[in-house]
């Protein structure tokens, strides 16, 4: 357990509104991460941090914007949600440091927008 | 650009049957390869970190190995509880960011 939680587990929203993902870790690591699971296309990363206000776009990064304001938390934003962003968005936390490169993830949180 | 191609796509075992699944990839250059496993519903769970071809990793029944190509999930006498999705991904020298494949999903019946 890495100490991860993810929250809501469940939404469902209407096309159009704003959408909030809350990412939290309690293990003060470095790196947090964004990633979107849809059937085809396995995970992709959305936008990931490397440390408070230090945030970078992954690939699938379009239509979303983050914020870390505070090591334990990385918020996700759907400015204005479309039925494409319909999916399983998983946070994950790495320590980045040598010999210790591995993700750990959180248990996700399943986005349905009508 | 980083590429991973896991086989097969989905696969049925027989309790105690023993086989393999590959993971295929593509990086400039390569920091460390990673195998999770993934429940219904849950997160991915991390099993392994490879770091250079000819290591061999082991946890109970699975052994993960790589090559400068390839890796491999070798699953001995899987049990229906080994029955899961298994994720390979990849990691480029240059930076923290994980490339994916899209997963074989595991069935291992009684």
């Amino acid at each position: 357990d890495a100490g991860i939680t993810q929250s809501p587990r469940h939404k469902v929203t209407e096309t159009g509104t704003p959408v909030t993902l809350r990412c939290h870790q309690t293990e003060n690591h470095r790196y947090m991460y964004w990633y979107r699971q849809d059937p085809g296309h396995g995970l992709r990363l959305i936008h990931y941090s490397y440390g408070v206000k230090d945030t970078d776009k992954g690939e699938v990064s379009d239509g979303y914007s983050v914020s870390r304001s505070k090591t334990e938390d990385f918020l996700l934003t759907l400015e204005s949600a479309t039925s494409s962003q319909t999916s399983v968005y998983f946070c994950a936390i790495s320590r980045g440091l040598a010999g210790s490169y591995e993700q750990y993830f959180g248990p996700g949180t399943r986005l349905t927008v009508t | 650009e980083d590429q991973v191609t896991q086989s097969p796509e989905a696969l049925r075992l027989q309790e105690g049957e023993s086989s393999s699944l590959n993971c295929s990839y593509t990086v400039s250059g390569l920091r460390g390869l990673f195998w999770y496993r993934q429940d219904p519903g849950k997160g991915p769970e991390f099993l392994f970190t490879l770091y250079s071809a000819g290591e061999e990793k082991e946890k109970e029944r699975l052994k993960a190995t790589l090559t400068k190509k390839e890796s491999f999930l070798h699953i001995t006498a899987p049990k229906p509880e080994d029955s899961a999705t298994y994720l390979c991904a990849v990691q480029e020298t240059s930076g923290s960011r994980l490339t994916f494949g899209e997963g074989t999903q595991l069935t291992v019946n009684p």
